[in-house]
């Protein structure tokens, strides 16, 4: 079984330029997580897809972040514009029943 | 409002004891735990969960324990191994809500 994909895996804009990630979850989960995970601290949720229906997205900075998964599959996280404080890895999960598994992570820096 | 808290930043143990990581929790609706262990530059890897219907779940070297009433729970590892060197997080799920996770502990297993 394939995991959870994501790309890039690494990412260096300057601030105020804007980026987007990727995530393929695995096949058959309804259930997409976006989180960003700052050094030193877990990971915080950002937005929760069940299908392509947005669940939670109320620590999502809305006013700089959007995401959207088209047909309940692959997602996207866009950061426009991006700030020195959005460096962090944004990790991608996607859950069925108890278990979330996730992706490598994209390794944000905003310089 | 934190609802998942895990107290202790690092752990040393010496290989071949036992290595006891703690969780604490707020939310009484919770559904499931979760424990995952994560390398640098990778993302989190699902390790065991527990259902909160249960006091506890075993797999291998790996057993977690949930104590309902005090709101607790812990994954002991036993015998600890050098691999298991790693950033260890809970999270717990209400279930079709979010996953939420907790900042982490560092164990080091030292031979």
């Amino acid at each position: 079984e394939a995991g959870v994909a994501q790309s890039p895996r690494y990412k260096i804009i300057e601030k105020r330029q804007s980026v987007a990630f990727w995530c393929n979850p695995i096949s058959g989960h309804a259930t997409l997580y976006w989180y960003q995970q700052i050094l030193g601290q877990g990971p915080k949720l950002l937005i929760q897809f069940q299908n392509n229906g947005v669940v939670d997205d109320s620590q999502l900075p809305k006013d700089r972040f959007s995401a959207e998964r088209l047909k309940g599959v692959d997602s996207t996280l866009k950061i426009q514009p991006a700030k020195l404080e959005d460096s962090a890895v944004y990790l991608c999960a996607s859950r069925h029943g108890d278990r979330a598994y996730f992706g490598p992570g994209t390794r944000l820096t905003v310089t | 409002d934190q609802q998942v808290k895990q107290n202790s930043p690092s752990l040393s143990v010496q290989e071949g004891r036992i290595s006891i990581l703690n969780c604490d929790y707020t939310n009484s609706m919770f559904d499931y735990f979760l424990w995952y262990k994560k390398y640098p530059a990778e993302g989190p890897t699902f390790l065991i969960s527990i259902s909160s219907i249960k006091d506890k779940n075993e797999d291998g070297r790996f057993t977690v324990f949930l104590n309902k009433s005090a709101k607790h729970l812990s994954l002991h590892i036993v015998p600890s191994q050098p691999g298991d060197s790693a950033v260890y997080f809970c999270a717990a799920l209400e279930y079709g809500n979010k996953l939420v996770f907790g900042a982490g502990t560092i164990l080091r297993v030292k031979s």
